[in-house]
């Protein structure tokens, strides 16, 4: 597609369930990532796939959080068990790769409530 | 550690120029972005440097000093729309590339 592409756009959840979120990035685009905002707060990192790899999943917040990423294009997050904490937008982002000058083009993120 | 350190908040006036700074440590560098972020939207690319220097786009501008982890963003000819989170973030270096990012600055323009 012409950009990135999130679904669903707004989650809301019983606490104890569990919820699966989708990323469809920029054709061709082998960098993706996962970031979660609260409100008026920052980027809180998730994890980095570069192809179908993780190198980096540092900022999973527990292990009820799991990402994976088929084909080197789709990813899902999954969070199992949510907890109210877990309320915020989900954003997802994809780039070009790991050369030089590639920025990340953005998603309009996940809105998730966990009531 | 990695950290990226931005002002929180700035008020400036319609029509004048505000500079934000950002100030990087990184284990690596592979330029620097800077991101927009309307409430309530996602981050939108603004500008990229990977060497010294101004980078010029219409009203925005972006400069770094790779010496100093140091860059700015500057904003002329300010318009209410420009009110925003200017987000700054750095890309690493080597097996792990994954883009640094500072918590954002809030700009408030005022009539």
């Amino acid at each position: 597609g012409a950009g990135v592409s999130q679904s669903p756009s707004n989650k809301v959840t019983e606490k104890g369930k569990d919820v699966e979120l989708r990323c469809d990035p920029i054709s061709g685009h082998t960098a993706l990532y996962w970031y979660r905002q609260s409100l008026g707060q920052g980027l809180e990192f998730l994890i980095y796939f570069q192809g179908n790899s993780a190198p980096d999943k540092s900022g999973l917040p527990s292990d009820r959080f799991s990402a994976e990423r088929t084909g080197g294009s789709v990813s899902t997050l999954t969070i199992q068990r949510t907890q109210q904490e877990d309320s915020a937008v989900y954003l997802c982002a994809s780039s070009l790769g790991q050369g030089r000058g590639t920025e990340a083009f953005f998603g309009q993120g996940t809105r998730l409530t966990v009531v | 550690g990695q950290n990226i350190d931005q002002p929180t908040e700035m008020t400036a006036t319609e029509g004048a120029i505000v500079q934000i700074n950002c100030t990087y440590q990184t284990s690596g560098f592979n330029g620097l972005f800077w991101y927009q972020q309307h409430a309530g939207e996602a981050p939108t690319f603004l500008s990229y440097n990977v060497l010294d220097g101004l980078e010029e786009k219409g009203r925005f501008s972006s400069f770094l000093s790779r010496s100093k982890g140091y860059s700015y963003l500057l904003l002329k000819e300010l318009q209410m729309k420009d009110s925003a989170s200017y987000l700054c973030a750095v890309k690493g270096a080597g097996n792990n590339r994954k883009l640094i990012w500072g918590l954002g600055t809030s700009l408030a323009v005022n009539p």
